[in-house]
């Protein structure tokens, strides 16, 4: 049983908007700004689409967002595209005692 | 540009042991906390254990406590896993992963190695 919890999958249509949850305690999500969301291709390693909840790196398109409200954070992609089908995966910093937490996953269909 | 290569990993009956390697270039790892991540097949992602940039301190997950062992050489910006006492549960792709800047694992894993497959079966 993974320690934050996601939907098993989420779908939407090209051009849609599709929100992913992840929800977790006062332990590790609600605790602290330190919130990820990784994307995974099949056979690929992840890859890092939002970090300290809401930020971008550099290269991710503006279409993925992320936020927070007590122990659930969010990520929405807008504007679907057929290569953001994928797995997602949340993670938080769980404090000194562990370190990171991830979620289950949540597979994207893009319909 | 980064480079995570890890190696190492097998086929091992259950009660082995299998060392794990990371070899990392493009950046100065002396600098960075690394981790090593995990992921059964078909299944989530599941942190491991993680270790500070001088190797000072080290995280484990309760689950491979007392069996997992991290380290690293930073002569030889080289992150190690020793995985002892294995069970058919740590069968999983091992992925050493670099965090997104000096603030360490919570700012997020901003790099991935290809990941390294260990298979614990008879």
């Amino acid at each position: 049983q993974s320690a934050l919890t996601q939907p098993p999958s989420a779908s939407g249509s090209p051009g849609q908007s599709v929100t992913i949850s992840c929800t977790g305690t006062s332990s590790d999500v609600g605790g602290y700004n330190y919130v990820s969301w990784y994307q995974q291709h099949p056979g690929k390693a992840p890859k890092l689409m939002i970090y300290e909840v809401s930020e971008r790196p550099s290269g991710v398109p503006d279409r993925f967002s992320g936020s927070k409200s007590g122990n659930t954070a969010s990520l929405t992609v807008s504007g679907l595209q057929a290569e953001d089908e994928a797995d997602y995966y949340c993670s938080s910093y769980g404090g000194s005692n562990n370190l990171v937490v991830f979620g289950g996953g949540t597979k994207l269909t893009v319909l | 540009e980064v480079q995570l290569l890890e190696s190492g990993g097998g086929l091992v009956q259950p009660g082995g042991s299998l060392r794990l390697s990371c070899a990392a270039s493009g950046f100065s790892f002396s600098s960075y906390a690394m981790s090593w991540v995990r992921q059964a097949p078909g299944k989530g992602l599941d942190w491991v254990s993680g270790i500070t940039a001088s190797g000072g301190s080290v995280y484990s997950a309760e689950s491979v406590k007392g069996r997992f062992t991290i380290s690293r050489d930073n002569s030889k910006n080289t992150l190690y896993l020793q995985l002892n006492s294995l069970r058919a549960e740590d069968s999983a792709i091992y992925y050493c992963a670099k965090p997104r800047d000096y603030s360490g694992s919570r700012s997020g894993f901003g790099n991935w190695g290809q990941g390294t497959l260990v298979t614990v079966s008879s």
